[in-house]
């Protein structure tokens, strides 16, 4: 089974300054997605970035950008210039391809972000 | 163009009741789910629906049952509802290739 571990309940960040959140998942599979969603208030589930397990390259998306490091199972998310509107759930998730058109989404437990003006 | 849509938002019901949260995507996606997320925010996958197959029925109780009509749809129905089923239902699709769209959540509260 696959696991997601994310080991800061909760973070806060001056705004304009820089956050890393923190995941690492446990997986022996080869072929797999990651994922970093952002829940505010509202409750909707909003995808932040993705990485295909393949790719060697880090995610990067306007002010968000990932450290995926394979080996180690890492998956941090890094925002810059943190914004008011950062302020959010994080859950970082991942995806695994089970065969037969299947899939597997497993959630960590969230990372609950403030933003301080 | 809502992508993947849940109805009702919010469902207030009492005790015993029997209740169905309808979930529709028009993404062409082949798989659907149902995440249920509790108060403490975890979401955990319920079911998973590939091609209108059930693949992944995790500890569930047998009161809540999913119902796909077509590739398009996974209704989630709950009977005898108890007050631990109080939570936030989340219907999401996807594909091999692509991330889980989710829906804006349904708010089960049970009294």
């Amino acid at each position: 089974a696959q696991t997601v571990t994310q080991s800061q309940p909760e973070m806060s960040v001056q705004e304009a300054e820089t956050v890393t959140l923190s995941c690492t998942y446990d997986t022996s599979e080869s072929d797999y997605y990651l994922f970093w969603y952002k829940q505010p208030p509202s409750r909707q589930m909003i995808l932040v970035i993705r990485q295909e397990a393949y790719k060697q390259q880090n995610a990067t998306e306007n002010r968000f950008s990932v450290n995926f490091q394979k080996a180690a199972k890492s998956f941090s998310l890094k925002i810059s210039d943190s914004q008011l509107g950062d302020a959010a759930m994080y859950f970082c998730a991942s995806r695994l391809y089970s065969g037969a058109g299947s899939y597997q989404l497993t959630f960590g437990k969230g990372t609950k972000l403030s933003v301080i003006p | 163009d809502t992508a993947v849509s849940q109805t009702p938002k919010y469902l207030v019901t009492q005790m015993g009741n029997d209740k169905s949260i309808k979930c529709e995507q028009n993404l062409g996606h082949d798989t659907m789910y149902w995440y249920k997320q509790d108060s403490k925010k975890f979401l955990k996958i319920m079911f998973s629906y590939n091609n209108k197959e059930l693949i992944i029925n995790e500890t569930v109780p047998n009161r809540f049952s999913p119902k796909s009509p077509d590739k398009a749809h996974l209704n989630l129905h709950i009977n005898s509802l108890e007050l631990g089923d109080s939570a936030v239902y989340f219907c999401a699709s996807s594909t091999r290739r692509t991330e889980a769209f989710f829906g804006q959540g349904t708010r089960l509260t049970v009294v």
